[in-house]
């Protein structure tokens, strides 16, 4: 049992480069998230979704776009990298009705 | 949006020390998770609460789940060197859309030089 699985986990960038996150969970959970840490600011919710083929925006969305075409995976993209977008992601993911997230081991981007 | 405050930012342990840290609201929340985050890895859930007043330990660790449900608190007891990281609280909040936590900005915990 992998549980929650992030690739790549390092990623350098160029402004305007485009780039795929990839998450994948083998817990057979319905809800996958993606979140952004930055220094100071905390876990800050991307998208997420709550079941194959549903994506939802979360408190920081602007410049990622997120699908989720097999239940086991959720993918983050970015079209078009900006410096600002350079930070660590995190996958999560959790069963339906229990609140409690599980966390894949990151992806440390950055954006030159 | 809403917040959780997170006390203490930092501090520091010396081997065998008990270490208490908080979260507080001013939403009423029906879960608190605790998470601790090592360096380069992910957050790993420790404890998970479900409700007002509830007491839950894991090994030397033990999480309450305030009576008020805008709070929650983390113990640990006889800490030792591995405890060392960042931990989290994060929350539901009551009525929220489910699987939408808030998380606090972490409390670091370091070894006293």
């Amino acid at each position: 049992n992998a549980g929650v699985t992030q690739t790549p986990k390092f990623r350098v960038l160029k402004t305007g480069q485009s780039m795929t996150l990839l998450c994948a969970q083998d817990m057979n959970h319905e809800y996958m998230y993606w979140y952004r840490q930055d220094p100071g600011m905390g876990l800050r919710l991307i998208h997420y979704s709550v079941g194959e083929g549903t994506t939802a925006k979360g408190e920081v969305p602007d410049g990622y776009n997120v699908s989720r075409l097999k239940k086991q995976n959720f993918l983050l993209g970015l079209e078009s990298a900006a410096p600002s977008q350079t930070s660590v992601y995190f996958c999560a993911s959790n069963r339906r009705r229990l609140y409690e997230q599980y966390f894949g081991p990151g992806t440390r981007l950055t954006v030159t | 949006g809403q917040q959780l405050n997170q006390s203490p930012q930092s501090m520091f342990i010396q081997e065998g020390e008990d270490v208490s840290m908080n979260c507080t609201s001013s939403s009423i929340f029906n879960t608190w998770l605790w998470y601790k985050q090592d360096p380069g890895e992910g957050p790993v859930l420790l404890i998970a609460l479900y409700k007002a007043g509830e007491l839950t330990s894991n090994g030397r660790l033990t999480a309450q789940f305030g009576i008020t449900r805008k709070d929650s608190f983390l113990n640990i007891s006889a800490s030792i060197p591995s405890d060392v990281g960042i931990y989290f609280c994060a929350g539901q909040v009551y009525g929220g859309s489910q699987g939408n936590l808030i998380f606090g900005k972490g409390t670091k915990l370091s070894v006293k030089p």
